[in-house]
Formats: C-alpha cells, sequence, structure tokens
C-alpha cells in the first residue's frame, strides 16, 4: 500500500459529460501528480501541485483542470468527455515536489467513455 | 525535451534466468533515473533509482547501470521468479528543473515457472 488513495476505482460515463477524480496523497507529501496511462501512449504526466500551487504542466488538454485544496488533497476534472479519454489516471504524491524524488502511485482509476 | 525509449517491450524468460532491460534518453542534462515496477491493477512503484554520478547502483537481485557517455540506462534481474512479472518502466530527468519525469513505453516481462 503506498498510502495514496484514489477514488473511484471505476468509472463509466457517456460523451460528453463531466467526471471528478479524486486523491488523497500519502500522510506528510505535499506535491501530487496527475499521470493518464492509455495503452498507446503510456505513462503522459498531466499536471503537479505543491502546497496548493500548480507547479508544473504537461500535456493536460483545456477540458481537464486539476486543483488542490488546503488539506492537499487533489481533484482531477475531466470535462466534455471524448473517447480518446479512456484511460487510467494515477495520483502519485511526493515529499516536497523535486524532480529527483521518489514518487508514490496510488491504485488508479480507470474511466470508461463510452 | 527528453525522449526515452525503452527495449524490449515484451520479455519472457524462465524462473531462475537473468531479465534485462534497456534504456536510452536524449537530454544530456538528465541526472535521475528510476525505474518503476506495475504489477496487474496496481499502481507503479520505484524498485531502484541512480544519479549520473554513479555507474551502477545493486539491490539484492535488481542492478541497474548507466553509461552517461552513451545515454543508455538498464535494467538488470538476477534469479527471476514468478512474483517478478509486471510491467517496468524506466524514466529520467534532471533535478534543479521545473521539469517532469519522462517514462519509457515498459517492459512486460514474464517469468515463466
Amino acid at each position: 500500500d503506498s498510502g495514496v488513495t484514489q477514488t473511484p476505482k471505476h468509472l463509466i460515463t457517456a460523451t460528453g459529460q463531466r467526471v471528478t477524480l479524486r486523491c488523497s496523497p500519502r500522510s506528510g507529501d505535499l506535491s501530487v501528480y496527475w499521470y493518464q496511462q492509455s495503452l498507446d501512449q503510456g505513462l503522459q504526466f498531466l499536471i503537479q501541485y505543491y502546497n496548493g500551487e500548480e507547479r508544473a504542466k504537461g500535456n493536460i488538454l483545456e477540458r481537464f483542470s486539476a486543483q488542490q485544496f488546503p488539506d492537499l488533497h487533489s481533484e482531477l476534472n475531466l470535462s466534455s468527455l471524448e473517447l480518446g479519454d479512456s484511460a487510467l489516471y494515477f495520483c502519485a504524491s511526493s515529499l516536497q515536489g523535486a524532480t529527483n524524488e521518489k514518487l508514490f502511485f496510488g491504485s488508479g482509476t480507470q474511466l470508461s467513455v463510452l | 525535451g527528453e525522449n526515452v525509449e525503452q527495449h524490449p517491450s515484451t520479455l519472457s524468460v524462465q524462473e531462475g534466468d537473468s531479465a534485462v532491460i534497456k534504456c536510452t534518453y536524449s537530454d544530456s542534462a538528465s541526472n535521475y533515473f528510476p525505474w518503476y515496477k506495475q504489477e496487474l491493477g496496481k499502481g507503479p512503484q520505484l524498485i531502484i533509482d541512480i544519479r549520473s554520478n554513479v555507474g551502477e547502483k545493486k539491490d539484492q537481485r535488481i542492478a541497474v547501470t548507466l553509461n552517461k557517455t552513451a545515454k543508455h540506462f538498464s535494467l538488470h534481474i538476477t534469479e527471476t521468479q514468478p512474483e517478478d512479472s509486471a510491467v517496468y518502466f524506466c524514466a529520467a530527468t534532471s533535478s534543479g528543473s521545473a521539469r517532469q519525469l519522462t517514462f519509457g513505453s515498459g517492459t512486460q516481462l514474464t517469468v515463466l515457472p
């Protein structure tokens, strides 16, 4: 158990809809990362937060947004969903958010867009 | 930006044999190279990492080697066991920057009993 909690584990929705994925980082970790894993794209970095502030942005679509709350949990919002958004979404956390820190990954949210 | 290529994409070995997974990277500024193991239904888990001031690092049956000149690094697993079966990802980044880890495409390792 990594200590990172993601909910829900599975999400099935229709095109055009909006969903929210939730992540609670490991106790003591200040930084949260979101990754998208698909069969043809591997692990793609979406966005990173540190202590409530956005620190780095990767290949995140404009239809996607995220935030980190004062209690350090994070939410990833995906809107106007398309079939191609179907993927496994991982949250990870680290202590200080440095690039050479160990990342602790949650078990992921499997999103299926029908 | 950084580009990490990983080979092979699939690897099957007999239990007890060794397994080697290789990665190459493009950015000569990269200085941190972790390896993550992802078991079915779980998130990736760090198994070993190496920094550019070290050429080799071992942890029991796992070792990683780094050749900065050639810009490649490898994961070696000796005396493989069925529980080693998983997807392995290499990654690269440089410290002190806003860049994130760039992951390889993954290697599905199957250890046959």
